[in-house]
Parts: structure tokens; sequence; C-alpha cells
């Protein structure tokens, strides 16, 4: 089983729309929870770190669900600048586990 | 700002070659981190280290070695480079279970 999951997408969706990311792991010890964005053929770069409480930037939610163990990305009004792929991210001691990544192509 | 380098953007390399991919972090960061990423299979962690001189293997330690000399340098060597180590190579740095900074990446096609 992998340590984390996400569905691949793509997701193509209409600027101004709403759009969710799901993502689970597997080991419930894990501490610490992150997304990244990652544009093409560039470097994963921190978009925000999962707090328990839920988290809010923007027009970015992240949140966490210990219990299901899942974490959340909830982009509301998307623009064209968000077209990337999103990267989950899961650490455990000092060990991180990346999953597979979502792709979002927003659509004018 | 954290600033992470890697000695080359783009590397061509034919088979069987020694390869050294450099990184360098300036923020006195404890550990360091190798991937490789690939179409579908995501990140994978190749080594890791936690301080001067030591080293962990990663999922995918085959083929590869790495060196920490320096605090802020850690060097990945392909000891006798192969077509299937075509890939991109990203270097991390960060301190204990906080975010991870990744240095520009090195996309490296052995020939």
């Amino acid at each position: 089983r992998k340590e984390v999951e996400q569905d691949p997408g793509p997701f193509n969706v209409p600027e101004g729309a709403t759009v969710a990311f799901n993502c689970t792991y597997s080991n419930s010890a894990s501490q610490s929870f992150f997304w990244y964005r990652q544009d093409c053929r560039k470097e994963p770069k921190l978009l925000m770190s999962v707090y328990s409480s839920g988290n809010e930037d923007g027009r970015f939610t992240a949140q966490l669900n210990r219990a299901s163990q899942y974490i959340s990305l909830l982009i509301r009004d998307s623009k064209l600048s968000d077209s990337a792929t999103y990267l989950c991210v899961v650490a455990t001691g000092n060990q991180f586990y990346f999953g597979t990544g979502t792709s979002l192509t927003v659509i004018p | 700002d954290v600033k992470v380098t890697q000695s080359s953007r783009y590397l061509v390399k034919r088979t069987g070659e020694k390869v050294f991919l450099e990184c360098v972090q300036d923020m006195d960061h404890e550990n360091m981190f190798w991937y490789r990423q690939d179409p579908g299979l995501g990140l994978r962690l190749i080594y890791f280290s936690y301080d001067v001189k030591m080293k962990e293997k990663g999922d995918i330690p085959e083929g590869y070695s790495v060196s920490r000399e320096k605090k802020e340098r850690f060097s990945l060597i392909l000891e006798s480079a192969s077509t299937n180590q075509t890939s991109m190579y990203l270097c991390a740095s960060g301190t204990g279970v906080y975010e991870q900074y990744f240095g520009p990446g090195t996309r490296l096609t052995v020939t």
C-alpha cells in the first residue's frame, strides 16, 4: 500500500470555479502535512502546511482529518495561474512521502 | 529566503560514465535529500542525510551513492550511468518534520 495516494486527475475547470483535491495517507503516526505546487518543468514549492484545525490562505483552504487519514485542498475562484500539479506530502519522522500529484488546468 | 542550488540544470552523459550531481543549501539545514521524478511515478527518494557524513538509503538507492562532507553540500553520484537513470533529479533540504525546500532540479539524459 502506498504511503500517500491522490487522484492524478486531470482536473479541467473554468475560471472562477471551485475545485477540491483529496489525498489519503496510510501511516496514522504521520506528523506533518503539506500541499506543494509544481509548475511544468519546475521544482515543487510549498503552497501551504496543513493543520488539524484547518487553515486558509486567501482562496486556498487546507484541511486534515486524522480519523479518516486524509487531507484536502480547496481552491475557490480559480485563476488561470492556478494551473499546475498539486502534490500532497506527508511527513513521518524525518521522512517525507509525496503523492504522485493532481494536475489542474483552469480554462478561460 | 531559503536557497537550494544544483550544479546543472541539464546534463547529457553516456552510458557507463560516472556522474556527479551537486547540491548546496544556505539555510544551515540538518537534513538533505535526493529524489528523482518520473512521469506517473511522482517523487521517489534515493538517499537522504541527517548530518555531515551520515547517509540513509531511501526507496531506490540502487545504482547511486551520496557524499556529505560539509553540512551545506550533498552530492549524488551515479557510479556507472545507465539509460534507466534518465530522469529529473531534485535535491531538497529541511529541518525535522518542517517543510522541505527544493532546488531547481537537474534534468539528466543518459544516452
